[in-house]
């Protein structure tokens, strides 16, 4: 079974500045996606960024952008440029793509997640 | 588009009776899943559903169930409520995954707040 883990239960940034949560994960998969999604303080879950594990390029939505690290299961989110708006809790989260990617499903593994305070 | 809709919004109810959510996907999505979040506990996946088939269950007891319809709706269902069953229910959609690569985004629906007194 794969397990994240989150090991920041809170974090806090000055508007502006650059932020970056962590979070590691156990498999013992080769092929598998990795996600951000933030909560905000509404519960609504929205994508940030996401990660397949085939990709050496790290991806980057904008202000965000993540540092994975395949041979060490760590997958960290950098917040640059950080905004009011970017205040919630962000989760980290694990999807198979084993056997396939139809047959493994859509099946999302979580961390306990990251409440990130914004600071004026 | 509409996004994903859960209904109702809240609920409060007592130890042992049952329970149903319901769960509209955004329209065309074909698969449904459902997570439940507690502070204790986290986000737990439950089940999900593709094409009114189950295609993967979590680790909970079988007080919990679900089914899909033809329509692509799911409702879950929880029998003999406990105290512990209190949290949020997220329900989610995406568009089936077909390729390699072509990932779909999962949207989640605002959740049902279950308190069981």
């Amino acid at each position: 079974a794969q397990t994240v883990t989150q090991s920041q239960p809170e974090m806090s940034v000055q508007e502006a500045e650059t932020v970056t949560l962590s979070c590691t994960y156990d498999t013992s998969e080769s092929d598998y996606y990795l996600f951000w999604y933030k909560q905000p303080p509404s519960r609504q879950m929205i994508l940030v960024i996401r990660q397949e594990a085939y990709k050496q390029q790290n991806a980057t939505e904008n202000r965000f952008s993540v540092n994975f690290q395949k041979a060490a299961k760590s997958f960290s989110l950098k917040i640059s440029d950080s905004q009011l708006g970017d205040a919630a809790m962000y989760f980290c989260a694990y999807r198979s793509a084993e056997p396939d990617e139809e047959t493994s499903g859509s099946r999302l593994t979580f961390g306990e997640g990251t409440q990130l305070t914004v600071n004026p | 588009k509409a996004g994903v809709t859960q209904t109702p919004r809240y609920l409060i109810k007592t130890r042992g009776q049952q329970v149903t959510l319901s769960c509209s996907p955004i329209s065309g999505h074909r698969s449904v899943s459902w997570y439940q979040q507690t502070p204790g506990q986290g986000l737990q996946f439950l089940f999900e559903y593709f094409s009114e088939t189950q295609r993967n269950k979590g680790n909970f007891p079988g007080r919990f169930s679900g089914r899909q319809f033809s329509n692509s709706r799911s409702e879950m269902n929880v029998s003999t409520l406990e105290l512990g069953d209190s949290a949020l229910y997220l329900c989610a959609s995406s568009l089936p995954t077909l390729d390699r690569g072509k990932i779909y985004e999962q949207y989640f629906g605002p959740g049902t707040r279950l308190t069981v007194t």
